[in-house]
């Protein structure tokens, strides 16, 4: 059980396009779904929380008119990060936090690798 | 300022080893800990989570934790080469938020 889904798992654009990422939990409903993103040999860094139905809580430094989040569903999380330049190339992870969850534990999806050429 | 501080390594031990691998956190007010493992170019993924002081047992690993310490240890018995991963502690931080450590690098040799 617990597993999240990313789609696409890789994706090359080209600068000033908009790229869009879904994040899916398959077998449990998330009210709070996480992004991270992650550049080489360096540490997660969170970028911003989101919970159903309501705006998304950006981490300091994180443009919110860049990387823009909807929690549409319980299932579902998606971030659009918009017109994308070379330094928004990056490894992009989103987690769940189950409903109802006694604890806080975050299950990963397998993560976007983004690339603008 | 909430922070979790882990050794960054590597680590280096032999197959068949033990593998202990520490963290401290500086929240006194947080609740639970995890330990995610990380492959190179993978997301993390849990291996476990504890949230009472004392040892916590699931398979070859142990969680730890100490809480008047402020310190989590995750020991890997029987290290085997495919436990060669970057292991990410991470401490709960309130609004269902975790605040994770930069990782330990652990290699495993044959």
């Amino acid at each position: 059980g617990a597993v999240v889904s990313q789609h696409p798992s890789w994706v090359i654009c080209k600068s000033g396009t908009s790229v869009k990422i879904e994040c899916r939990s398959l077998d449990f409903q998330a009210t709070t779904m996480f992004w991270y993103r992650q550049f080489p040999k360096q540490s997660l860094m969170l970028m911003a929380t989101s919970n159903e139905g309501s705006k998304a809580t950006y981490e300091q430094g994180v443009e919110k008119d860049k990387f823009l989040i909807n929690h549409a569903s319980l299932t579902l999380s998606t971030l659009t990060v918009t017109s994308a330049h070379p330094e928004d190339s990056s490894f992009y992870i989103c987690s769940a936090r189950e409903a109802g969850g006694l604890t806080d534990t975050q299950y990963f999806g397998p993560g976007t690798r983004l690339t603008v050429l | 300022q909430k922070e979790v501080e882990q050794n960054s390594g590597p680590l280096s031990v032999p197959e068949g080893a033990i593998a202990s691998l520490n963290c401290t956190y500086s929240d006194r007010g947080s609740q639970s800990f995890f330990w995610y493992r990380q492959y190179s170019g993978k997301s993390p993924e849990l291996i476990m989570f504890i949230y009472s002081n004392g040892d916590k047992e699931d398979g070859r690993f142990t969680a730890q934790l100490n809480k008047a310490s402020q310190y989590v240890s995750l020991l890997i018995r029987d290290s085997q080469p495919s436990d060669s991963a970057t292991y990410l502690c991470a401490a709960n931080s309130g609004y269902s938020t975790l605040t994770f450590g930069k990782g330990t690098m652990l290699l495993v040799s044959p």
